[in-house]
């Protein structure tokens, strides 16, 4: 079974930290992403990468960067955080052949106080 | 901007019904379909994956697919209250792409 982890499943910040979340695939997919879930807006992408040291901006990228120094390992950075970044953050991972199944983490609940 | 559709719901079924939800898609080039459970507070969970024209069956579950109509489905057998979560429905382009797009989710209510 694909297995993805993500390094905390709740976290509370302060505005204007910088805020590490941490994404671990065990399958040696190619492929992963990070993605945010808000109610009634559904999952929207933020980056994702295909291999490593490379990446690529998703729909929502501004105040986030990434950083994929692992084939296993993909972080999303929160450069200074800001209230309206709260938020569920799912890590996924894909590869493989087709039809490149995409897994899913447990996801990190951000609180920005 | 390529489009996945879904009635958000509730679709409330009795207990041993069928439940039927369904999705469209705006590109005609998609090539892979997926459905995704997700209990409130949980990530998604993949159930099925297609990509041929017609029906895959899994246990009570079958993913039907008509590239014609654009359209794809998910049928449950023997609903439980179990399967009271939101169903996701993901579309990838053709081309080798891994990037999917998700509808917003059709919430599904099992009442026993």
């Amino acid at each position: 079974d694909v297995k993805v982890t993500q390094s905390s499943r709740y976290l509370v910040k302060r505005t204007g930290e910088k805020v590490f979340l941490e994404c671990v695939q065990d399958m040696d997919h190619e492929n992963m992403f990070w993605y945010r879930q808000d109610p009634g807006l559904g999952l929207r992408l933020i980056y994702f990468s295909y291999d490593v040291k490379m990446k690529e901006k998703g729909d929502i990228p501004e105040g986030y960067s990434v950083s994929r120094e692992k084939k296993e390992r993909f972080s999303l950075i929160l450069e200074s955080a800001s209230t309206n970044q709260t938020s569920m953050y799912l890590c996924a991972s894909a590869g493989g052949q087709l039809p490149y199944e995409q897994y899913f983490g447990p996801g990190t609940r951000l609180t920005v106080t | 901007q390529k489009e996945v559709e879904q009635n958000s719901g509730p679709l409330s079924v009795p207990e041993g019904a069928i439940a039927s939800l369904n999705c469209t898609y705006s590109d005609r080039v998609s090539q892979s379909f997926f459905w995704y459970r997700q209990y409130s507070g949980k990530s998604p969970e993949l159930i099925m994956s297609i990509y041929s024209n017609g029906d895959k069956e899994d246990g009570r579950f079958t993913a039907q697919l008509n590239k014609a109509s654009q359209y794809v489905s998910l049928l449950i057998r023997d609903s439980q209250p179990s399967d009271s979560a939101t169903y996701l429905c993901a579309v990838n382009r053709a081309g080798g792409s891994y990037i999917p797009t998700f509808g917003r989710g059709t919430s599904l209510i099992v009442h026993p």
